[in-house]
Protein backbone atom coordinates (compact mmCIF):
# COMPACT_ATOMS: atom_id res chain seq x y z
CA UNK A 1 0.00 0.00 0.00
CA UNK A 2 2.65 2.56 -1.08
CA UNK A 3 0.22 5.17 -2.35
CA UNK A 4 2.17 8.25 -3.85
CA UNK A 5 6.00 7.69 -4.22
CA UNK A 6 8.02 10.62 -5.03
CA UNK A 7 11.71 10.90 -5.75
CA UNK A 8 13.78 12.24 -4.66
CA UNK A 9 13.13 13.09 -1.59
CA UNK A 10 15.74 16.12 -1.71
CA UNK A 11 17.75 17.72 -4.30
CA UNK A 12 20.23 20.58 -4.24
CA UNK A 13 20.74 22.35 -7.45
CA UNK A 14 23.06 24.68 -8.91
CA UNK A 15 21.10 27.65 -10.66
CA UNK A 16 20.58 26.58 -14.74
CA UNK A 17 20.90 23.04 -14.05
CA UNK A 18 17.78 20.47 -15.06
CA UNK A 19 16.26 17.95 -13.49
CA UNK A 20 13.47 15.88 -13.22
CA UNK A 21 10.71 14.91 -10.15
CA UNK A 22 9.27 11.68 -10.53
CA UNK A 23 5.71 10.48 -9.07
CA UNK A 24 4.29 7.34 -9.11
CA UNK A 25 0.92 5.90 -7.45
CA UNK A 26 -0.61 2.52 -7.61
CA UNK A 27 -4.12 3.48 -6.98
CA UNK A 28 -5.17 3.27 -10.12
CA UNK A 29 -6.25 6.72 -9.95
CA UNK A 30 -6.74 9.06 -13.26
CA UNK A 31 -5.90 12.44 -12.30
CA UNK A 32 -2.22 13.15 -10.98
CA UNK A 33 -1.47 16.82 -9.54
CA UNK A 34 2.26 18.72 -9.12
CA UNK A 35 1.98 21.24 -6.03
CA UNK A 36 4.45 23.28 -5.06
CA UNK A 37 4.61 24.53 -1.19
CA UNK A 38 5.98 28.12 0.02
CA UNK A 39 6.18 29.25 3.46
CA UNK A 40 3.45 31.12 3.98
CA UNK A 41 1.71 30.54 1.07
CA UNK A 42 -0.66 27.20 1.23
CA UNK A 43 -0.22 24.93 -2.05
CA UNK A 44 0.06 26.02 -5.34
CA UNK A 45 -1.00 24.34 -8.43
CA UNK A 46 1.71 24.27 -11.01
CA UNK A 47 0.71 21.29 -13.19
CA UNK A 48 -2.33 19.00 -13.52
CA UNK A 49 -3.35 15.81 -15.73
CA UNK A 50 -7.10 14.97 -15.39
CA UNK A 51 -6.82 11.85 -17.37
CA UNK A 52 -3.65 9.37 -19.10
CA UNK A 53 -2.54 11.48 -22.24
CA UNK A 54 -3.87 14.88 -20.98
CA UNK A 55 -2.27 17.69 -18.75
CA UNK A 56 -2.89 21.15 -18.29
CA UNK A 57 -1.31 24.30 -17.16
CA UNK A 58 -2.22 25.22 -12.94
CA UNK A 59 -1.50 28.32 -11.19
CA UNK A 60 1.89 28.86 -11.43
CA UNK A 61 2.94 26.82 -14.74
CA UNK A 62 6.43 28.98 -15.53
CA UNK A 63 9.65 27.47 -15.38
CA UNK A 64 8.61 23.88 -14.96
CA UNK A 65 7.34 20.70 -17.76
CA UNK A 66 5.44 17.66 -16.91
CA UNK A 67 5.13 14.35 -18.57
CA UNK A 68 2.09 11.87 -18.41
CA UNK A 69 4.03 8.49 -18.70
CA UNK A 70 1.23 6.00 -18.37
CA UNK A 71 -1.49 6.16 -15.86
CA UNK A 72 0.77 5.00 -12.92
CA UNK A 73 3.63 8.38 -13.53
CA UNK A 74 3.46 11.79 -13.67
CA UNK A 75 6.99 13.80 -14.02
CA UNK A 76 7.63 16.94 -13.36
CA UNK A 77 10.66 18.76 -15.16
CA UNK A 78 12.72 21.90 -14.36
CA UNK A 79 14.67 22.86 -17.70
CA UNK A 80 16.78 25.82 -15.92
CA UNK A 81 16.68 25.46 -12.03
CA UNK A 82 16.13 29.36 -10.55
CA UNK A 83 16.38 30.70 -6.85
CA UNK A 84 12.65 30.91 -6.86
CA UNK A 85 11.99 27.51 -7.69
CA UNK A 86 13.01 26.38 -3.97
CA UNK A 87 10.14 24.83 -2.51
CA UNK A 88 8.86 21.69 -1.45
CA UNK A 89 7.02 19.72 -4.08
CA UNK A 90 4.26 17.70 -3.88
CA UNK A 91 2.86 15.25 -6.25
CA UNK A 92 -0.86 13.81 -5.67
CA UNK A 93 -3.78 11.75 -7.28
CA UNK A 94 -7.14 11.36 -7.05
CA UNK A 95 -9.53 9.19 -8.28
CA UNK A 96 -11.81 11.51 -10.46
CA UNK A 97 -12.49 15.02 -8.60
CA UNK A 98 -15.76 15.74 -10.59
CA UNK A 99 -17.01 12.43 -8.49
CA UNK A 100 -15.45 14.70 -5.69
CA UNK A 101 -12.96 11.84 -3.92
CA UNK A 102 -10.42 13.39 -2.69
CA UNK A 103 -6.48 13.66 -3.55
CA UNK A 104 -4.02 11.73 -1.64
CA UNK A 105 -0.57 12.86 -1.29
CA UNK A 106 3.23 11.88 -1.72
CA UNK A 107 6.07 12.75 0.63
CA UNK A 108 7.26 15.61 -0.94
CA UNK A 109 10.76 16.53 -2.44
CA UNK A 110 12.32 19.42 -1.14
CA UNK A 111 14.34 21.09 -3.55
CA UNK A 112 16.87 23.76 -3.03
CA UNK A 113 18.27 26.00 -5.81
CA UNK A 114 21.70 27.56 -4.92
CA UNK B 1 -10.89 33.99 -9.83
CA UNK B 2 -11.56 31.84 -6.77
CA UNK B 3 -9.99 32.62 -3.45
CA UNK B 4 -9.39 30.84 -0.36
CA UNK B 5 -8.91 32.71 3.23
CA UNK B 6 -8.42 30.89 6.66
CA UNK B 7 -8.24 32.70 9.89
CA UNK B 8 -6.49 32.53 12.13
CA UNK B 9 -3.25 31.66 10.36
CA UNK B 10 -1.68 30.86 13.75
CA UNK B 11 -3.27 29.34 16.50
CA UNK B 12 -2.00 28.29 20.37
CA UNK B 13 -4.30 26.90 22.79
CA UNK B 14 -4.62 25.27 25.86
CA UNK B 15 -5.23 21.30 26.44
CA UNK B 16 -8.74 20.67 27.06
CA UNK B 17 -9.80 23.67 25.03
CA UNK B 18 -12.27 24.56 22.42
CA UNK B 19 -11.51 26.54 19.06
CA UNK B 20 -12.93 26.80 15.85
CA UNK B 21 -10.84 27.65 12.42
CA UNK B 22 -12.41 29.18 9.65
CA UNK B 23 -12.49 28.63 5.81
CA UNK B 24 -14.22 31.11 3.70
CA UNK B 25 -13.99 31.05 -0.41
CA UNK B 26 -15.09 33.37 -2.72
CA UNK B 27 -17.49 31.51 -5.17
CA UNK B 28 -19.59 28.92 -5.44
CA UNK B 29 -17.58 25.28 -4.82
CA UNK B 30 -18.73 21.82 -4.93
CA UNK B 31 -16.42 20.35 -2.60
CA UNK B 32 -14.43 21.35 0.05
CA UNK B 33 -11.34 19.66 2.07
CA UNK B 34 -9.45 19.89 4.86
CA UNK B 35 -6.07 18.09 5.24
CA UNK B 36 -3.41 18.25 8.20
CA UNK B 37 -0.18 18.52 7.64
CA UNK B 38 2.50 17.49 10.21
CA UNK B 39 5.76 19.44 10.18
CA UNK B 40 8.25 18.22 7.47
CA UNK B 41 5.54 15.23 6.43
CA UNK B 42 2.74 14.87 3.45
CA UNK B 43 -1.04 15.93 3.64
CA UNK B 44 -3.09 13.39 5.11
CA UNK B 45 -6.72 13.81 3.96
CA UNK B 46 -9.22 14.78 7.00
CA UNK B 47 -12.39 15.22 5.96
CA UNK B 48 -14.74 15.71 2.33
CA UNK B 49 -17.82 18.01 2.35
CA UNK B 50 -19.86 17.92 -0.62
CA UNK B 51 -23.13 19.38 0.33
CA UNK B 52 -24.43 22.32 2.48
CA UNK B 53 -25.18 21.67 5.64
CA UNK B 54 -22.17 18.56 5.61
CA UNK B 55 -21.28 17.30 9.40
CA UNK B 56 -18.34 15.21 9.84
CA UNK B 57 -16.89 14.09 12.74
CA UNK B 58 -13.58 12.00 13.55
CA UNK B 59 -12.30 11.90 17.38
CA UNK B 60 -12.17 15.52 18.66
CA UNK B 61 -12.21 17.62 15.41
CA UNK B 62 -15.73 18.46 13.46
CA UNK B 63 -16.22 19.76 9.92
CA UNK B 64 -19.52 21.82 8.58
CA UNK B 65 -20.30 23.44 5.57
CA UNK B 66 -22.63 26.05 4.73
CA UNK B 67 -22.27 27.17 0.55
CA UNK B 68 -24.60 29.62 1.21
CA UNK B 69 -22.28 31.44 3.09
CA UNK B 70 -19.17 30.09 1.63
CA UNK B 71 -17.51 29.29 4.77
CA UNK B 72 -16.63 25.54 6.44
CA UNK B 73 -15.68 25.33 10.06
CA UNK B 74 -13.30 22.91 11.93
CA UNK B 75 -14.08 22.69 15.10
CA UNK B 76 -11.44 21.24 18.19
CA UNK B 77 -12.81 20.10 21.33
CA UNK B 78 -10.92 19.64 24.10
CA UNK B 79 -7.53 19.77 22.35
CA UNK B 80 -4.82 17.34 22.64
CA UNK B 81 -1.31 18.02 21.96
CA UNK B 82 -1.44 15.29 19.52
CA UNK B 83 -3.22 17.76 17.70
CA UNK B 84 -0.51 20.26 16.91
CA UNK B 85 -0.46 20.29 13.17
CA UNK B 86 -1.09 22.78 10.41
CA UNK B 87 -4.36 22.16 8.96
CA UNK B 88 -5.69 23.54 5.51
CA UNK B 89 -8.59 23.70 3.66
CA UNK B 90 -9.04 23.19 -0.25
CA UNK B 91 -11.81 24.24 -2.19
CA UNK B 92 -12.75 22.91 -5.86
CA UNK B 93 -15.31 24.64 -7.92
CA UNK B 94 -16.18 22.65 -11.22
CA UNK B 95 -13.25 21.71 -12.69
CA UNK B 96 -9.68 19.71 -11.62
CA UNK B 97 -7.99 22.40 -9.45
CA UNK B 98 -8.02 22.75 -5.94
CA UNK B 99 -7.17 26.11 -3.91
CA UNK B 100 -6.13 25.60 -0.60
CA UNK B 101 -5.94 28.47 2.33
CA UNK B 102 -2.66 29.37 3.50
CA UNK B 103 -3.03 26.76 6.56
CA UNK B 104 -3.71 27.34 9.99
CA UNK B 105 -0.85 25.97 12.42
CA UNK B 106 -2.04 25.32 15.27
CA UNK B 107 0.00 24.54 18.72
CA UNK B 108 -1.62 22.94 21.15
CA UNK B 109 0.22 23.66 24.54
CA UNK B 110 -0.15 21.33 27.75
Amino acid sequence: NAGVTQTPKFQVLKTGQSMTLQCAQDMNHNSMYWYRQDPGMGLRLIYYSASEGTTDKGEVPNGYNVSRLNKREFSLRLESAAPSQTSVYFCASSENPTLNTEAFFGQGTRLTVV
Amino acid sequence: ELKVEQNPLFLSMQEGKNYTIYCNYSTTSDRLYWYRQDPGKSLESLFVLLSNGAVKQEGRLMASLDTKARLSTLHITAAVHDLSATYFCAVGAGSYQLTFGKGTKLSVIP
